[in-house]
């Protein structure tokens, strides 16, 4: 089976730098995703490690290291409209297991 | 121009009805889903579609019962509704099995009364 662990909540300000970690255990492993989900509204995609290393896209990284099982959604310049839920996901194959996800909340 | 679609959006019932929920995906996409997010936030696949052949059922209660009619669509009936299907149902859709990036529709909160 698979398992994931996130923590439940983190809060930061406006203009500072969060990281949101993941652990995971998982029986096969092709990859860590990363969803953002706002209050009310659906998942959405925002990365995909597949490989050790960091990838970036505009004020959002993530980050894996496959031999500790571990990834990591670092948010730059951090925006009230940044406040959301974020998942980590493994795909082990055919499908997408979820973490418990973490609330992000931005305050001025 | 919506890409992944799903009717209704709410969904108010009593326990014992049977209820339908639809989702259509207009991206070209092979493969759909069904996930159910509790009040917690998890969020859990119940089905996978990869044209129109089940490849995913995820130990959920026989009275739960996918349908894809085609590629782009996947409805999902629930029969004799618990107080425990309470919660968001998500439809989504990737290019192919297996995908990481998934295409997700709005919702459908179900609250079963």
């Amino acid at each position: 089976g698979q398992s994931l662990e996130q923590p439940s909540e983190v809060t930061a300000v406006e203009g500072a730098i969060v990281q949101i970690n993941c652990t995971y255990q998982t029986s096969g492993f092709y990859g860590l995703s990363w969803y953002q989900q706002h209050d009310g509204g659906a998942p959405t995609f925002l990365s995909y490690n597949a490989l050790d290393g960091l990838e970036e896209t505009g004020r959002f990284s993530s980050f894996l290291s496959r031999s500790d099982s571990y990834g990591y959604l670092l948010l730059q310049e951090l925006q009230m409209k940044d406040s959301a839920s974020y998942f980590c996901a493994v795909t082990p194959g055919n499908m997408l297991t979820f973490g418990g996800g973490t609330r992000l909340m931005v305050k001025p | 121009d919506t890409a992944v679609s799903q009717t209704p959006k709410y969904l108010v019932t009593q326990m014992g009805n049977d209820k339908s929920i639809k989702c259509e995906q207009n991206l070209g996409h092979d493969t759909m889903y069904w996930y159910k997010q509790d009040s917690k936030k998890f969020l859990k696949i119940m089905f996978s579609y990869n044209n129109k052949e089940l490849i995913i059922n995820e130990t959920v209660p026989n009275r739960f019962s996918p349908k894809s009619p085609d590629k782009a669509h996947l409805n999902l009936h629930i029969n004799s509704l618990e107080l425990g299907d309470s919660a968001v149902y998500f439809c989504a859709s990737s290019q192919s099995r297996g995908i990481y990036e998934q295409y997700f529709g709005p919702g459908t909160r179900l609250t079963v009364t």
